[in-house]
């Protein structure tokens, strides 16, 4: 299993604010995937964070909003732009193997918006 | 319709009881089964995964899958207050997108 770190583990923003939240993994992985998980729900996909070239977005999830990079196999970052109330949220960065099946979670950014 | 339901619970047993834990799904193409725990504030740590109709056993934790039924469920046998958590299932399709569909998660409590 990958152990993995994310920072910042939380911050409060104000409302038409960016945050960049970074991922890192202890060993390199093939997938990395971004999610998000709002109070008291389960947890949605953003995208498929892809290296070396741009990420795959969910129905719903566009680049502009949650512009993603990724350049190497350990390392991936998720920026939330022109925050407002509604992106108040928990961010989860996951890694897999080549299969994306046995995902691996960081611990989660905690953002609130004001 | 959400792709797949679960029993928000919470769900409240004495420590030693045997606890089940259920989802059901609506998509075929799901081949892929995964049950993960989520303790307060920390992210899902993956419990088991399976991809085949039948037990899957590790520890205290058994999985079960039930393709045609469309039916999983995660039985805990010998409750610990250590297992209060949310568990939460989740599933992927076999082929293309390898994205993890999530139920809501479950809320358990074992009382001491």
């Amino acid at each position: 299993s990958a152990v993995i770190s994310q920072k910042p583990s939380r911050d409060i923003c104000q409302r038409g604010t960016s945050l960049t939240i970074q991922c890192q993994v202890d060993s390199q992985v093939t997938m990395m995937f971004w999610y998000r998980q709002q109070p008291g729900q389960s947890l949605t996909l953003i995208a498929t964070a892809n290296q070396g070239s741009e990420a795959t977005y969910e129905s719903g999830f566009v680049i502009d909003k949650f512009p993603i990079s990724r350049p190497n196999l350990t390392f991936s970052t998720l920026t939330v732009s022109n925050m407002s109330p509604e992106d108040s949220s928990i961010y989860l960065c996951s890694a897999s193997g080549t299969s994306g099946l046995e995902q691996y979670f960081g611990p989660g950014t905690r953002l609130t918006v004001t | 319709q959400k792709e797949v339901e679960q029993d928000p619970g919470p769900l409240s047993v004495p420590e030693g009881a045997i606890v089940s834990l259920n989802c059901t799904y609506s998509n075929s193409a799901f081949q892929y089964f995964m049950w993960y725990r989520q303790y307060s504030r920390k992210g899902p740590e993956l419990l088991m995964y399976t991809y085949s109709s039948g037990n899957k056993e590790d520890g205290r934790f058994t999985a079960q899958v039930d393709k045609s039924s469309k039916y999983i469920s995660l039985f805990i046998r010998d409750s610990q207050p250590s297992d209060s958590a949310t568990y939460l299932c989740a599933m992927s399709a076999s082929t293309g997108r390898r994205a993890l569909t999530f139920g809501s998660g479950t809320r358990l409590q074992v009382q001491p």
